[in-house]
C-alpha cells in the first residue's frame, strides 16, 4: 500500500531565510506524481509544485523547489526567501495509478 | 474561471441527525473528490468520481455516508446518522483527469461540520 510520511509536524523560519520540508513515500509503482499543496489559515488548499516521477530534473516554481530522490523515495520542498505569506500547512501528496494520498502535513510559521 | 463551490460553509448538528453537503466542481473537470479533514490531520479521501462513476470509495463508511454525482457535474455527500467523530472539515476537489495523471486538484473552501 502506498503511504506518505511527513515527519515534521511544525517548523518555523525567519523571514527571508530558507526552509526545507521533508516528505517520504512508499510505493511499488514506477510511474507516479508527487505534489506539494499549501493550506493557509482559514483559506483554500492550493497547489505549490508538482513533480513527475519519470523526470530526473527537480521541479522549480519561483521561490519553491523540490529535491526529488526517487531511489530514496524522498520528496522535500525548499522555500527560499521565506515570506510571511508562506505561513500555512503544507501537505505532500502522491498520485499513483489508483490512489491519491496526502501526508499529515507540516505547519510552517514564518517569523518577522 | 470560477472555482470549486461548496455549501454550506458551516454546519452544526446533534449526533444521530442527518446532514448533506453540496459541491459544484470547476466546469469541465471530469474527476471529483470528497475528503474528510480532521483537525490537525491531512485530508483523507472518502470517494472519487470519474464523471458520474465511482472510482474509489474504499474509505467511505458506507453504513452512514453516501455520495452521488448525478449527470457527472454537481455532487452531494450525506451523513446519516452523524456521530461525534464525524466532526471535521469536508473538502471537495476537482481535476481535469484522475489518478495516474499529473493533474492538479482544485479545492473548494470546505464545509466545517460540528457534531454535538
Amino acid at each position: 500500500a502506498q503511504t506518505v510520511t511527513q515527519s515534521q509536524p511544525e517548523m518555523s523560519v525567519q523571514e527571508a531565510e530558507t526552509v526545507t520540508l521533508s516528505c517520504t513515500y512508499d510505493t511499488s509503482e514506477s510511474n507516479y506524481y508527487l505534489f506539494w499543496y499549501k493550506q493557509p489559515p482559514s483559506r483554500q488548499m492550493i497547489l505549490v509544485i508538482r513533480q513527475e516521477a519519470y523526470k530526473q530534473q527537480n521541479a522549480t516554481e519561483n521561490r519553491f523547489s523540490v529535491n526529488f530522490q526517487k531511489a530514496a523515495k524522498s520528496f522535500s520542498l525548499k522555500i527560499s526567501d521565506s515570506q510571511l505569506g508562506d505561513t500555512a500547512m503544507y501537505f505532500c501528496a502522491f498520485s499513483g495509478t489508483y490512489k491519491y494520498i496526502f501526508g499529515t502535513g507540516t505547519r510552517l510559521k514564518v517569523l518577522a | 474561471e470560477a472555482g470549486v463551490a461548496q455549501s454550506p460553509r458551516y454546519k452544526i448538528i446533534e449526533k444521530r441527525q442527518s446532514v448533506a453537503f453540496w459541491c459544484n466542481p470547476i466546469s469541465g473537470h471530469a474527476t471529483l473528490y470528497w475528503y474528510q479533514q480532521i483537525l490537525g490531520q491531512g485530508p483523507k479521501l472518502l470517494i472519487q468520481f470519474q464523471n458520474n462513476g465511482v472510482v474509489d470509495d474504499s474509505q467511505l463508511p458506507k453504513d452512514r455516508f453516501s455520495a452521488e454525482r448525478l449527470k457527472g457535474v454537481d455532487s452531494t455527500l450525506k451523513i446519516q446518522p452523524a456521530k461525534l467523530e464525524d466532526s471535521a472539515v469536508y473538502l471537495c476537489a476537482s481535476s481535469l483527469g484522475g489518478t495516474g495523471q499529473i493533474n492538479e486538484q482544485f479545492f473548494g473552501p470546505g464545509t466545517r461540520l460540528t457534531v454535538l
